[in-house]
This record gives structure tokens, sequence and C-alpha cells, in this order.
């Protein structure tokens, strides 16, 4: 049962324009969500975080969207660039000391130049 | 500050053969978790080990185990291997037990299971 879905495998995107993607949750006991970005023959990194309190979170060009009652969130990323293409996967949590992370299958993002 | 490091990068084993991943976690962090990313299934969560006592297990068969040491330094083993096994074996470390915030990821350990 995926508890943490990204429905679009792939997204491209123009270099300069908007790059939406897109996450949808089933476990209402998550309430930390998380993305990441990996690029080919290298490990994840964080890029950007919301808890369940808040309804947005904003890092420079990237902004994370909550929206708890659709059990949705999207990742904002403004204005795309050539290096952000990457797989991009989302990932939730539920508080507790035995919380893990629970992705999705992940997005490859292409921005065109 | 180092990274979470990885060994090996990459190996080669055959069916019914048994492998021993290592993880590194950056220095001060005590907690060490394993994901197996596979093209089909993203990244699935293997356990977590937390002051060298597994905390939290994922849903694999027992094939696949794990134990940390004193130093925060993590192995995972799977034995019996199957073809299906073969993925990018991620490690992640983290200050305390559990998601307390981001997880820091090694860049992973690709094994191909022929």
């Amino acid at each position: 049962d995926q508890q943490v879905k990204q429905n679009s495998p792939s997204l491209s995107v123009q270099e300069g324009r908007i790059s939406i993607l897109n996450c949808d949750y089933t476990n209402s006991m998550f309430d930390y969500f998380l993305w990441y970005k990996k690029y080919p023959a290298e490990g994840p990194t964080f890029l950007i975080s919301i808890s369940s309190i808040k309804d947005k979170n904003e890092d420079g060009r990237f902004t994370v969207f909550l929206n708890k009652s659709a059990k949705h969130l999207s990742l904002h990323i403004v204005p795309s660039q050539p290096g952000d293409s990457a797989v991009y996967f989302c990932a939730a949590s539920a508080t507790g000391a035995n919380s893990k992370l629970t992705f999705g299958k992940g997005i490859t993002l292409s921005v065109r130049p | 500050k180092a990274g979470v490091t990885q060994t090996p990068r990459y190996l080669i084993k055959t069916r019914g053969q048994q492998v021993t991943l290592s993880c590194s976690p950056i220095s001060g962090h005590r907690s060490v978790s394993w994901y197996q990313q596979t093209p089909g299934q993203g990244l699935q969560f293997l356990f977590e080990y937390f002051s060298e006592t597994q905390r939290n297990k994922g849903n694999f068969p027992g094939r696949f185990s794990g134990r940390q040491f004193s130093n925060s330094r993590s192995e995972m083993n799977v034995s019996t291997l199957e073809l299906g096994d073969s993925a990018l074996y991620l490690c992640a470390s983290n200050r305390e037990q559990g998601v307390t915030g981001e997880l820091f990821f090694g860049e992973g350990s690709r094994l191909t299971v022929l």
C-alpha cells in the first residue's frame, strides 16, 4: 500500500518557468514532510521541509505548500533552471521515536534550456 | 564536516551469495537508517539503528539484517541473494533516533545480483 504517492513519473518544463511537483499521502498520522532531490549516482539531498502546523514554507526558489484536508503537498520551483533537472522524492513521517521516512516513487524533472 | 560514507560503491554478486555493506555516519550522528531504492518502488525503509540497537524495521525478509557498532558505524547484510535484491542501498544518518529533521544520505552502494 503506497502511503505516499507521486502519480506523475516525469515533468518537463522550460527554463525560467515554474515547476510544480505534486505529492499525495494517505496516512493521516503524517505530520512532517520533506522533499529530496537526487542526481544519478548520488544520494538524495535534502531540499525543503514543512510540518503540519504550517501550510507553506519557502526557501529561495523553492516553496512547499501543504493542504492537510486534501492530504496533498506540492513543491514549486521558480524560476526553473537546467541544474534543477533531477529526480524529486516526496517523503513523510509521523512524530515519534520510531518514526521513519516513507517515500514516494519520485518524479523526474527535466528543465529545457 | 565529512558526510555519510558508504562502501563499497559498486559490487556484483551471484544468486545465493551474501553481501555486507558498510556505512559511516556523520560525526556526532548516532542514528543510521538503511533504504533500498529500486526503479519501480522508489526508496523503501529497511531498518534503523540507534545506540547499537535496532529501533525500527521495514517489511523486508529476514535475509536482510544489520548491526551498529559503538562508534555508530553500521553494516547491513543480505544473505542468499536473489535477482530482485539488485538495487541501490542507501544509508542515512541523523543526530537522534527517528525523524527529527532532515536525514543525511550517503551516495549509496549499487548491488547487482547475477
